[in-house]
């Protein structure tokens, strides 16, 4: 089964533009949920999680995401896109009692200038 | 501390022949993670270690495959006999603790090409 959606294989936005990259999980059980970036033939990046404590958290390069219990998702944002943002991003949940992470599929992030 | 590193970065290889990687982790990180990312695709697991001990392996592992941690520190994996379908990015990563809490630290892959 399916445990993670992310709709847009491939978002383009502006330089300077609001970017949304969204995220939905299946579980009936709360999962941990993080955002990974890779860069052209590079590893995974860690930008941001969510475990417990605050839904809305913060992660490097000036994006933050929100966990909404009510509605499965965990949407990726910055305010403001940057050149540099152009990238793969990958939304992935894990569980505390589990040893690996469920990936989606990706979405591909171009900004144009 | 210089990240994780995998070798090699690029891997050409004809089909039935065996290849080896190698991922050496963070020092300090004693669990080690194996993922498998196709074209097009997020990375899938294959296996994961803690220590020495390989404490659990997806089906993707095929009897073709096998991994190890022999001292704990860097591991390697194999894929005996390869097939065309094995080509994919093999990625490896490295946690000090229980990563899918804390994330991991992933190297920059080894991209397998099977022609």
């Amino acid at each position: 089964a399916q445990s993670v959606t992310q709709l847009g294989s491939h978002v383009s936005v502006s330089e300077g533009a609001l970017v949304l990259l969204r995220c939905n999980y299946s579980s009936s059980v709360p999962p941990y949920l993080f955002w990974y970036v890779q860069y052209p033939n590079q590893g995974l990046q860690l930008l941001l999680k969510y475990t417990t404590g605050a839904t809305l958290v913060k992660g490097i390069n000036g994006f933050e995401a929100e966990f909404k219990k009510s509605e499965t998702s965990f949407h990726l944002t910055k305010p403001s896109a940057h050149m540099s943002d152009a990238a793969e991003y990958f939304c992935a949940v894990s569980w505390f009692d589990g040893n690996q992470f469920y990936f989606g599929t990706g979405t591909s992030l171009t900004v144009i200038p | 501390d210089t990240g994780v590193s995998q070798d090699p970065r690029h891997k050409i290889t004809k089909r039935g022949q065996n290849v080896t990687f190698r991922c050496d982790p963070i020092s300090e990180h004693n669990r080690l993670y194996w993922y498998r990312q196709t074209l097009g695709q997020g990375p899938e697991f294959l296996t994961y270690f803690q220590n020495e001990a390989q404490l659990e392996k997806s089906r993707l592992l095929s009897d073709r495959f096998s991994a190890e941690r022999p001292k704990g520190s860097f591991s390697t994996l194999e894929i005996q006999r390869t097939e065309q379908g094995d080509s994919a990015m093999y990625l490896c990563a490295s946690s000090q603790g229980q990563g899918t809490y804390y994330g991991y630290t992933f190297g920059s892959g080894t991209r397998l090409t099977v022609v």
